[in-house]
């Protein structure tokens, strides 16, 4: 299976300031079939970004995301107190879909 | 944007079989394009792909977990099932349905709010 590792593990940032999140696969991901995920305490992960860097209906044009192959990014341009969060990526091409462990955005 | 729900017991004793039940509101489970599928979280950490089945009836599963695994719908209440059958503490988690469009297995564009399972005697 393909596996996903999200770095930093932990990112302290302040509101207005720009986050850069990785995704690195073990191996290609297919046709970037390559989305991100939003999860707050207590609530199911919100989808963010589907295909690399197609944005979902209603997610603020501050995040976007790109990369391609092995090597993914989410970026968030400027950070709202709503955007501390842990942000996930997932490969859906490859059975079995796998995700990253996880990047905890939190507020410095 | 459909809305789903699960809904299960949420204690389920070692050795037995977990049940749960997505119920789709909002759009047809028969629906072109829709992968019905199930997404485990154990407690404090990262999430799993457990299963689908799709708009026209074929499942799939995480071979990880095996043969334990069935996904099964029903057309007529507009729902999908997860059994998971000889449960250990293991498969203690929050489960959630969600349903993915698109290509390969699908983003998961919407998601239930998740129902947590403990596996304990």
């Amino acid at each position: 299976e393909i596996v996903l590792t999200q770095s930093p593990g932990t990112l302290s940032l302040s509101p207005g300031e720009r986050a850069t999140l990785s995704c690195r696969a073990s191996q290609s991901v297919s046709r970037a079939f390559l989305a991100w995920y939003q999860q707050k305490p207590g609530q199911a992960p919100r989808l963010l970004i589907y295909g690399a860097s197609g944005r979902a209906t209603g997610i603020p044009d501050r995040f976007s995301g790109g990369g391609s192959e092995t090597d993914f990014t989410l970026t968030i341009s400027r950070l709202e107190p709503e955007d501390f969060a842990v942000y996930y990526c997932q490969q859906y091409g490859t059975s079995p879909p796998t995700f990253g462990q996880g990047i905890k955005v939190e507020i410095k | 944007q459909v809305q789903l729900q699960e809904s299960g017991p949420g204690l389920v004793q070692p050795s037995q079989t977990l049940s749960l039940t997505c119920t789709v509101s909002g759009g047809s489970i028969s629906s072109r394009n829709y992968y019905w599928t199930w997404i485990r979280q154990h407690p404090g950490k990262g999430l799993e792909w457990i299963g689908y089945i799709s708009h026209s009836g074929s499942a799939h599963s995480n071979p990880s977990l095996k043969s334990r695994v069935t996904v099964s719908e029903d057309t007529t209440k507009n729902q999908f099932s997860l059994r998971l059958t000889s449960v250990t503490a293991a498969d203690t988690a929050v489960y959630y349905c969600a349903a993915a469009v698109g290509m390969g297995f699908g983003e998961l564009r919407s998601w239930g709010q998740g129902t947590l399972v403990t596996i304990s005697s």
